[in-house]
């Protein structure tokens, strides 16, 4: 079957780094997102990887290790605003989404 | 980023009545679009995939006669929750896209609340 895992929640406190980790097994691989998702409201776009290696985006990288069947989301500079879930959604080779159960990160002053 | 907008973002319903969400793209046309169901503090669930002219394609488990979709052009489709119940209450949010591995943009999500 298709999985993917990331932890359920993370505690971070503001202005440190954070690293969300995302492990997937899927029918083939067309690339990974990361979505941001505050509470009650619709997801946001904040990554795509479909080849190995760092995407940096502002605050915001996301790696990715087809091998190995990982990536991770690094957040830097944590402001409250972070205070989210963040959602690992792999395509598969059907091009189907397959979204993980997502990580909700609480930030403490 | 491009833009989706959905409507309306809460309704309230009486059991047994039916209910229209509509997602539009606003400034792109959307080749495909998604509609997920997504319940209390539970990841997106898949409901069905349409495409701009054909029938949606359901995900298993998906009663395609109580979730009606229609994706009349490349920039509307509307989810028709029939006789709505009670269990059918959840958040449901519309995502579209350009293209088969493109940038999925989400509509704000409507909120259902089934009495």
């Amino acid at each position: 079957g298709q999985n993917i895992d990331q932890p359920t929640e993370m505690t971070a406190t503001e202005g440190a780094i954070v690293q969300i980790n995302c492990t997937y097994q899927t029918s083939g691989f067309n690339g990974l997102f990361w979505y941001q998702q505050h509470a009650g409201e619709a997801p946001t776009f904040l990554s795509y990887n479909v080849l190995d290696g760092l995407e940096e985006k502002g605050r915001f990288s996301s790696f990715l290790s087809r091998s190995k069947g990982y990536s991770y989301l690094l957040l830097k500079e944590l402001q409250m605003k972070d205070s989210a879930s963040y959602l690992c959604a792999v395509m598969d080779s059907n091009y189907q989404l397959i979204w993980g159960a997502g990580t909700k990160l609480i930030i403490k002053p | 980023g491009a833009v989706v907008s959905q409507h309306p973002s809460w309704v309230i319903c009486k059991s047994g009545t039916s209910v229209k969400i509509e997602c539009r793209s606003l400034d792109f046309q959307a080749t495909t679009m998604f509609w997920y169901r997504q319940f209390p503090k539970q990841s997106l669930m898949l409901m069905a995939t349409s495409n701009e002219g054909s029938k949606a394609t359901y995900e298993q488990g998906v009663e395609k006669d109580k979730f009606l979709i229609n994706h009349a052009s490349l920039t509307l489709s509307t989810l028709t929750v029939t006789s709505a119940h009670p269990e059918d209450s959840s958040f449901y949010i519309c995502s579209a896209s350009q293209g088969l591995v493109a940038e999925l943009f989400f509509g704000e999500g409507s909120r259902l609340t089934v009495l």
